[in-house]
């Protein structure tokens, strides 16, 4: 069976540091993958989609970078972190294009 | 543009039956997904309507009209534990990308 890890689950990072969070699935190759951004108390806002190794899709500009090194791995970055980074960071996969997708257990981030 | 539109809260009581509306203003889809959120945790995979008509897995069913423009998600013989967020979401053609509404709040209450 297919799963997904990310982490760390939770970490607390001052404002202008450097932020990385990993997601890795197993039990599949070439999934698409997700990185979304849930704010306190709010919807899911899509922050990059990957279809391949090396191919980031942004769909909204901002401080933060996705890259893909491997089938399976997705990595969140950014150099400096901002206060409005704070929120609660889900990675997904899907096996193909317009079936549904599953989520990793998330990380929480606050800058402080 | 592209949204997905469902009622912010909703509240019911237990053993009740309660339907969470989804409208959608989109080009073509591949389907309309549903998932489920408790406070803190990640969505959870609920259910997946591909083609029109009603999908339905235990107590929870899911339905599309995409002549409507219109999905719901009906869930039935409430329990307390089913308190939490419910997404609607599409795939969309023109996009590689899963697009979800804002997400209602269910109250279960005694």
């Amino acid at each position: 069976s297919q799963t997904i890890h990310q982490w760390p689950a939770t970490l607390v990072q001052p404002v202008g540091s450097p932020l990385s969070l990993e997601c890795t699935v197993e039990g599949t190759s070439n999934p698409n993958l997700y990185w979304y951004r849930q704010a306190a108390g709010r919807g899911l806002q899509l922050l990059f989609y990957s279809v391949g190794i090396g191919q980031i899709s942004s769909e909204v500009p901002q401080n933060l970078s996705a890259s893909r090194p491997q089938d399976r791995q997705f990595i969140l970055s950014s150099k400096k972190l901002l206060l409005s980074d704070s929120g609660f960071y889900l990675c997904a996969w899907e096996w193909q294009l317009g079936n549904t997708i599953y989520f990793g257990e998330g990380s929480w981030l606050t800058v402080v | 543009g592209q949204s997905l539109e469902q009622p912010s809260e909703v509240t019911a009581v237990e053993g009740a039956i309660v339907q969470i509306n989804c409208t959608y203003q989109t080009s073509g889809f591949y389907g309309l997904s549903w998932y489920q959120q408790h406070d803190g945790g990640a969505p959870t995979f609920l259910s997946y309507n591909a083609l029109d008509g009603l999908e339905e897995t235990g107590r929870f069913s899911s339905f599309l009209s995409r002549s409507d423009s219109y999905g719901y998600l009906l869930l039935q013989e409430l329990q307390m534990k089913d308190s939490a967020s419910y997404f609607c979401a599409v795939t969309l053609y023109n996009n590689n990308d899963m697009r979800f509404g804002a997400g209602t709040r269910l109250t279960v209450k005694p």
